[in-house]
Parts: C-alpha cells; structure tokens; sequence
C-alpha cells in the first residue's frame, strides 16, 4: 500500500538532547513538509523541500534541522536549541508543480520533553 | 496580514444546521485550493478540493471567488460526525503548501 509514514507515534525526550523524527513516503512524491501542531492551535511550518538535497525554511525552523537525501525520507532533528519541543509534528507529502494535488499526511509524532 | 486566514471559531450548532466557513488568501498566484479536516489528536485528511465553478459533494459544497481571494465551505444538514477542525490549504503552482489556522465545528443533539 502507498502511503506516508511517520515513526515513532511517541516519543519522550529529556531536556538538551537531540532527537530525529522519522517520515517515509512511497508516493513518489517530490514535495515534502513538516509541521508542528501545538493543543488547540493550527499548524505552523518548520520545514519543506520540493527536490532531493534541496530544502526550505519555513516559520518556524529555528532549532530545527532536516536533510532530504533520498525522495522517500525527509527526517526531521529537534534539536537541543529548541526551547519547547512538546508538540504533536506532522509529516506531508504532495506531488510537486501540478495543479490540483492535494497533501497527504502521515498520522503524526507526539513528541514530550520530560 | 496571514496568507490565509480562517473564521475564527468554535462554531456551536444543532444536529441539521446549515454552518457555512470562510477563508480568504492573499497571495493571487495561488491555483490550488483545499478544505481539509481534522479530528482531536489526528492527522488532517482531505475533505474536498475546489475548483472555479465550485463543487458539491453529497452535504459539503465549496466555492472559489478568485476576484475576492476567498473560499468558502457549506455543510447542510449537520451531524454529530461532523465535528471537527476544518482546515482552508491554498498552494501556488510550485509553491508550498499554506494552512489557515483551523475552524473548529461542534455538532450539538
């Protein structure tokens, strides 16, 4: 089946360490997007990239890091920068240059700093 | 000023209502445009594209004033399933993808 995978569905970190969010596609999709939801709010981008070794910020990117090496994976580091990492991240996938395609998302990471 | 604003919610309506949502963009390139929804604590699924001469699907129609920049999204007949954050997404051609903020529905008995 195609789809967009997001590992893991939790993930617990303790404060100062970095910690990297997996997202798979087997769409062959060429755009790929990471957002932060926080309780209650809309999402806010961090990261997107429409071509292998090529990403964008978005609003949010500061203390975050990603790297798009292969068109199936576009993995996201919270880094140790990053004040208030507690937050519910998405990971999407959309086909690139072409009208009228809409985004598929994987089911998310729940991510706690304890 | 947001590229994409929503109306601010929560909307509160009874079960058989007819609740109408707003979005305005502010980039006029953009092409694409999407209503997604979203349920408490899951990923936002696409609900409905929409085109210039608007669609309709079963209780959900959407519309595209490109002159006004705005989208809009009719439910008819409210269910208690429908409730919801409701999402507008506007794409330029090539560009990213860009949210409104989310308007949130609650469908009272």
């Amino acid at each position: 089946d195609g789809g967009i995978t997001q590992s893991p569905k939790y993930l617990f970190r303790k404060e100062g360490q970095n910690v990297t969010l997996s997202c798979e596609q087997n769409l062959n999709h060429d755009a790929m997007y990471w957002y932060r939801q926080d309780p209650g709010q809309g999402l806010r981008l961090i990261y997107y990239s429409q071509i292998v070794n090529d990403f964008q910020k978005g609003d949010i990117a500061e203390g975050y890091s990603v790297s798009r090496e292969k068109k199936e994976s576009f993995p996201l580091t919270v880094t140790s920068a990053q004040k208030n990492p507690t937050a519910f991240y998405l990971c999407a996938s959309q086909p690139a240059r072409t009208v009228r395609t809409e985004a598929f998302f994987g089911q998310g990471t729940r991510l706690t700093v304890v | 000023r947001k590229e994409v604003e929503q109306d601010p919610g929560p909307f509160n309506v009874p079960e058989g209502a007819t609740v109408a949502f707003n979005c305005t963009y502010s980039n006029s390139a953009s092409q694409s445009f999407f209503w997604y929804r979203q349920d408490c604590r899951k990923e936002p699924k696409l609900l409905m594209s929409v085109y210039s001469s608007g669609n309709e699907d079963g209780r959900f129609t959407a519309q595209l004033n490109r002159a006004s920049q705005y989208i809009s999204l009719l439910i008819r007949d409210s269910k208690l399933s429908d409730s919801a954050t409701y999402l507008c997404v506007v794409n330029p051609i090539g560009g990213k993808l860009i949210f409104g903020q989310g308007t949130e529905l609650s469908v009272k008995p």
